[in-house]
């Protein structure tokens, strides 16, 4: 069955490290999105890929970049990371350009900046 | 700008109890999807429905239904006869325009007691 994954599942970094959450999808999907999830401010889009070498910034971008080199894969990287991005981090796609179809999220990593 | 509007932070029923979840939005698009994902205690999120910018009927599915009315900008989700597995976060998204991003609420926390 197709699926989408996300790893690692749990990862306790250093302020000030990079770090890059893997997310792998066999859907073969062209969007893919990252999302962090916070209390109070539900689910906010870091950033986005419409297909391979296509990437644009969310609504939270700064601190993070992505890559889209294969459509299968969408890592997400913290370059040097901060407190602030403690979070719950979820991966998603969908199929093309249509606005009807809905995402498919992966089950989430939990980050911990200490 | 697109915005999604979940005013309930929290609800607490007794199960059988028959509950609404709010979602509000906001676009300038006329084209335009909304989904309900619900959330879980154990954090996947899970896909409920989607409904288009163009069809307003109202739909059931089992203990779910949900209402559309484009003149208010409102879509709301409402479980009859509430269960103690119904207890998730559920969020409302929007998405269309031509960056086709998938904006999501802030979620409203369900708790449904036996």
């Amino acid at each position: 069955d197709a699926e989408i994954t996300q790893s690692p599942r749990h990862k306790i970094t250093e302020t000030g490290r990079q770090v890059t959450l893997a997310c792998h999808q066999t859907w073969n999907h062209n969007n893919m999105f990252w999302y962090r999830q916070d209390l109070g401010h539900g689910l906010r889009l870091i950033h986005y890929s419409y297909g391979v070498h296509d990437t644009n910034k969310g609504e939270v971008s700064d601190g993070y970049s992505v890559s889209r080199s294969n459509t299968e894969d969408l890592p997400l990287t913290l370059e040097s990371a901060a407190s602030s991005q403690t979070s719950v981090y979820f991966c998603a796609s969908s199929e093309g350009q249509l606005m009807n179809t809905e995402a498919f999220f992966g089950q989430g990593t939990r980050l911990t900046v200490v | 700008a697109q915005k999604v509007t979940q005013a309930q932070t929290e609800i607490s029923v007794v199960e059988k109890e028959d509950v609404t979840l709010d979602c509000v939005y906001e676009t300038r698009d006329t084209t335009y999807y909304l989904f309900w994902y619900k959330q879980p205690p154990s954090g996947e999120l899970v896909f409920l429905i989607r409904r288009n910018s163009f069809d307003e009927q109202n739909e059931i599915s089992g203990r779910y239904s949900w209402n559309f009315q484009k003149s208010t900008s409102s879509f709301n989700f409402t479980i009859t006869a509430s269960q103690v597995v119904d207890s998730a976060v559920y969020f409302c998204a929007l998405r269309g325009g031509a960056t086709n991003k998938l904006i999501f609420g802030t979620g409203t926390l369900l708790a449904v007691q036996p």
